[in-house]
């Protein structure tokens, strides 16, 4: 168990809908990564939240969106979902902003769209 | 960009030792950790090389020589739950110091 939480564990959903996706850093990490990993991608970063400030954004959707809460959880907002987007969706956190730390990952949110 | 290669599949004998390669090619190095995922779980940290040479962590050991551009995850005594998916990934201080993932290997252990 790494500490990182996210929730659901599975979500099945429509296309064109949209769906948010949560999580919860180890305590004390104050950086949060979002990573998608579908079977021919494998696993892609998607965006990264430090304090509750975007840091870094990787191959990220514009139907895609993020943000973090002072409590330093994190969300991950996918709309107008298509069949495409059905993949593993992990989030993971670290200590610190400047990204030489090891980041440690969530069980994951499989996300079937139908 | 960067370009991270590993083989796609490995099958390895339950009791033996096993080499999985990966080789990169990044302007601005930073770093190579290795992490091993078992299907439709999350992948969990193994090892972190930033410096040439060998780190050692009981039965796994990572090497990483920057001037190649290589590196390799060593696994001994392999035992049937280490058959799994292994990721290389490289962090380059040029990219915002990201982690850029390669697919993966996937090992599998036979008796």
């Amino acid at each position: 168990d790494s500490g990182v939480t996210q929730t659901p564990k599975h979500l099945i959903t429509a296309t064109g809908q949209r769906v948010t996706l949560r999580c919860s850093p180890r305590s004390g990490d104050l950086s949060v990564y979002w990573y998608q990993q579908s079977l021919d991608q494998g696993l892609q970063f998607l965006i990264q939240y430090y304090n509750g400030e975007e840091r870094a954004k990787g191959n990220i959707l514009e139907r895609f969106s993020a943000q973090q809460f002072p409590d330093l959880h994190s969300e991950l907002n996918l709309s107008s979902l298509e069949l495409g987007d059905s993949a593993l969706y992990f989030c993971a956190s670290s200590v610190s902003e400047i990204n030489t730390d090891t980041q440690y990952f969530g069980p994951g949110t499989r996300l079937t769209v139908l | 960009g960067q370009n991270i290669d590993q083989p796609t599949e490995m099958t390895a004998t339950e009791g033996a030792i096993v080499q999985i390669n990966c080789t990169y090619q990044t302007s601005g190095f930073n770093g190579l950790f290795w992490y091993q995922q078992h299907a439709g779980e999350a992948p969990t940290f193994l090892s972190y090389n930033v410096l040439d040479g060998l780190e050692e962590k009981g039965r796994f050991s990572s090497f990483l020589s920057r001037s190649k551009g290589y590196s390799y995850l060593l696994l001994k005594e392999l035992q049937m739950k280490d058959s799994a998916s292994y990721l290389c990934a490289v962090r380059d201080q040029n990219a915002g110091n990201m982690l850029t993932f390669g697919g993966g290997t996937r090992l599998m252990v036979k008796p």
